[in-house]
């Protein structure tokens, strides 16, 4: 069945630091991908996503861009804030289906 | 707009008792997904519905928990007997008809069970 892996946290960075979360999907026909962020003690917020190869999704900073032929959607912020200490996760869907969501990262930012 | 709203927050309950968590979704919103997540995982889809009608259930443990959606609007999620690998957050999310890929989580139900 279809899946998401991401790499396995917790991510420690300074602040102003350089951010890739990687996340890698297996799937049968062409999903839609996801990033959703979690803060302590809220739901889940979606963050970004993009619908079809090459497409690039970017949201407060960060981007994460549909690649197909490496299966992947990684996600990247050029300059994390401690603000942005929080749970990250990679989801797919496709139609007629549901949000498949990977385990999740844990992001923590220092000042 | 308001978002998806739950409650309780979180319950702390033994295991064998009962427990019911409720969901009110955004507004118009016709699309109510109950997820559960346990520590350390993403969240696992329990239940989807359309309207008041049951779209995929195919991951809830109907041994013990049941959902309802009356009216086609607020939604219960119960469970009857609790055991203890039910602690766990429980998630709702609503999405709007046709738009089933953009979903909206509620804070979530953080359940304990001793």
């Amino acid at each position: 069945g279809d899946s998401v892996t991401q790499m396995e946290g917790p991510v420690t960075l300074s602040e102003e630091a350089f951010l890739t979360i990687n996340c890698t999907y297996t799937a049968t026909g062409y999903p839609s991908l996801f990033w959703y962020v979690q803060y302590p003690g809220e739901g889940l917020q979606l963050l970004l996503k993009a619908t079809k190869a090459d497409d690039k999704g970017s949201n407060k900073g960060f981007e994460a861009t549909y690649r197909k032929e490496t299966t992947s959607f990684h996600l990247e912020k050029g300059s994390v804030q401690v603000s942005d200490s929080a749970v990250y996760f990679c989801a797919l869907y496709q139609a007629g289906t549901a949000l498949i969501f990977g385990k999740g990262t844990t992001l923590s930012v220092s000042s | 707009e308001a978002g998806v709203a739950q409650s309780p927050r979180y319950k702390i309950i033994e295991k064998r008792q009962s427990v019911a968590f409720w969901c009110n979704p955004i507004s118009g919103h016709a699309t109510l997904y109950w997820y559960q997540q346990i520590l350390g995982q993403g969240p696992k889809l329990l239940i989807q519905f359309q309207n008041n009608g049951v779209v995929d259930d195919s991951q809830l443990p109907k041994d013990r928990f049941s959902a309802e959606r009356l009216k086609g609007v607020d939604s219960t999620l119960k469970i009857q007997p609790a055991k203890l690998e039910d602690s766990a957050v429980y998630l709702c999310a609503s999405s709007a008809l046709g738009v089933t890929d953009t979903q909206y989580f509620g804070p979530g139900t953080r359940l304990t069970v001793l």
